[in-house]
């Protein structure tokens, strides 16, 4: 167990739809990244934030938005979802923003658009 | 451009055998390498990581990797391997926004099936 936590475990939903993606970062972790994983591309970065605030883009659509709240916690908005959108969503947390930081990933949310 | 390949996608071995996982990077300042494990249905777990100093790395499970700056390469190694190490190996690079770390780039992963 990481310490990182994610919800859902799993979503299905329709294209065409919004959800929430929710991850709670291990105690006193500072910065949340978030990934996507899918068949065709892999492993992907979308975005980081540190302490609230963005601090880098990835290959993150328009259509995806992400914040970090005042309790570190972090959401990741996925709208007008299509069939491709379908994979699995990680967060990971890390201490701050030192390049010596490990970054602990969650278990992940697997989102189904059907 | 920053990336990560692992030239092997699939990899079997039996079970006592020796396994080493092959991962070449490009990155155009000192990198920081990864080696993560995803098991069926799990997240990433971190296997160990390079930084600076010795150039051979030990990490948890008896995995160990070599970096080697002349070749481009960090191979995870492990002298004997058991059934419970099938997983998919990431290796990943970190890059850095001016000193502070950024996000991973990932390779494309080595799915490792353990023959009893």
């Amino acid at each position: 167990d990481s310490g990182v936590t994610q919800t859902p475990k799993h979503l299905i939903t329709a294209t065409g739809q919004r959800v929430t993606l929710r991850c709670s970062p291990r105690s006193g972790d500072l910065s949340v990244y978030w990934y996507q994983q899918s068949l065709d591309q892999g492993l992907q970065f979308l975005i980081q934030y540190y302490n609230g605030e963005e601090r880098a883009k990835g290959n993150i659509l328009e259509r995806f938005s992400a914040q970090q709240f005042p309790d570190l916690h972090s959401e990741l908005n996925l709208s007008s979802l299509e069939l491709g959108d379908s994979a699995l969503y990680f967060c990971a947390s890390s201490v701050g923003t030192s390049e010596v930081d490990t970054q602990y990933f969650g278990p992940g949310t697997r989102l189904t658009v059907l | 451009a920053q990336s990560v390949t692992q030239p092997d996608i699939h990899i079997t071995v039996s079970e006592g055998a020796s396994l080493e996982l092959r991962c070449n990077y490009s990155y155009g300042a000192t990198p920081y390498l990864f080696w993560y494990v995803q098991s069926p249905g799990q997240g990433l777990q971190l296997l160990l990581k390079y930084f600076s100093g010795d150039t051979l790395v030990q990490g948890i499970k008896g995995f160990e990797a070599e970096f080697k700056r002349s070749q481009s390469s960090f191979n995870l190694r492990k002298p004997s391997v058991h059934w419970s190490d099938a997983a998919e190996y990431f290796c990943a690079v970190g890059t850095n926004y001016g000193g502070s770390q950024g996000n991973l780039i990932f390779g494309k992963g080595t799915k490792l099936s353990v023959k009893p």
